[in-house]
């Protein structure tokens, strides 16, 4: 079955510094995707990242970088120079892309930016 | 807009009472699922659709929820005898239906039982 754990349930930092995001997964399945997705206060989950699991290349995207580790199981979430807009929940979520392609997301990382 | 629309976005209802909420996924988007949040979780999968046919439920969801996606567009979620218990943020995503792809959210609608 699959799981998601997002062990860091609050994390505080200042404004400028950098923080990451960690997030560990389970499944039995050789073909998966992982994503993030961003939470603000006003509610709707943003998509940040869809990586699958033959691709574990890190990515960054302007101050966001991801790190994917298949041997350590982990897709850790880097923001670099955090900024106060970067206040939000953090879901990270496993998809075993099965017939029916449901998400297991993990119980969020909540990031407070403060200025 | 072009985004997955919801609504309502907030609902109070007393319990016993039937609510209904709608919908609307991204147009090209052939599948629609429904999630259900609870503060300090992350959102439970529900169902979902391809096109019009309801593929697959959770056990999440009692006989007194329901959901339909007539014509393969909107989709519409019902829950009969609502209780305290099933206060929560519904929400609708949707995707092109190809495996493991994005989906896309809506921004949800809030259901508090009295």
């Amino acid at each position: 079955a699959q799981k998601v754990t997002q062990a860091q349930t609050e994390i505080s930092v200042v404004e400028k510094e950098d923080v990451t995001l960690d997030c560990v997964y389970e499944t039995r399945d050789t073909t998966y995707y992982l994503f993030w997705y961003k939470q603000p206060p006003s509610g709707e989950l943003v998509f940040l990242i869809r990586r699958n699991s033959f691709d574990e290349q890190n990515e960054i995207s302007g101050r966001y970088s991801w790190n994917f580790q298949k041997s350590t199981s982990s897709f850790n979430f880097t923001i670099t120079a955090s900024q106060v807009v970067d206040s939000a929940v953090y879901f990270c979520a496993l998809s075993e892309g099965g017939a029916n392609n449901d998400m297991r997301f993990g119980a969020g990382t909540r990031l407070t930016v403060k200025p | 807009d072009t985004g997955v629309s919801q609504d309502p976005r907030h609902k109070i209802t007393k319990r016993g009472q039937n609510v209904t909420f709608r919908c609307d996924p991204i147009s090209e988007h052939n599948r629609l699922y429904w999630y259900r949040q609870t503060l300090g979780q992350g959102p439970e999968f529900l169902t979902y659709f391809q096109n019009e046919a309801q593929l697959e439920k959770s056990r999440l969801l009692s006989d007194r929820f329901s959901a339909e996606r007539p014509k393969g567009s909107f989709s519409t979620l019902e829950i009969q005898r609502t209780e305290q218990g099933d206060s929560a943020m519904y929400l609708c995503a949707s995707s092109l239906g190809g495996r493991g792809d994005t989906q896309y959210f809506g921004p949800g609608t809030r259901l508090t039982v009295l």
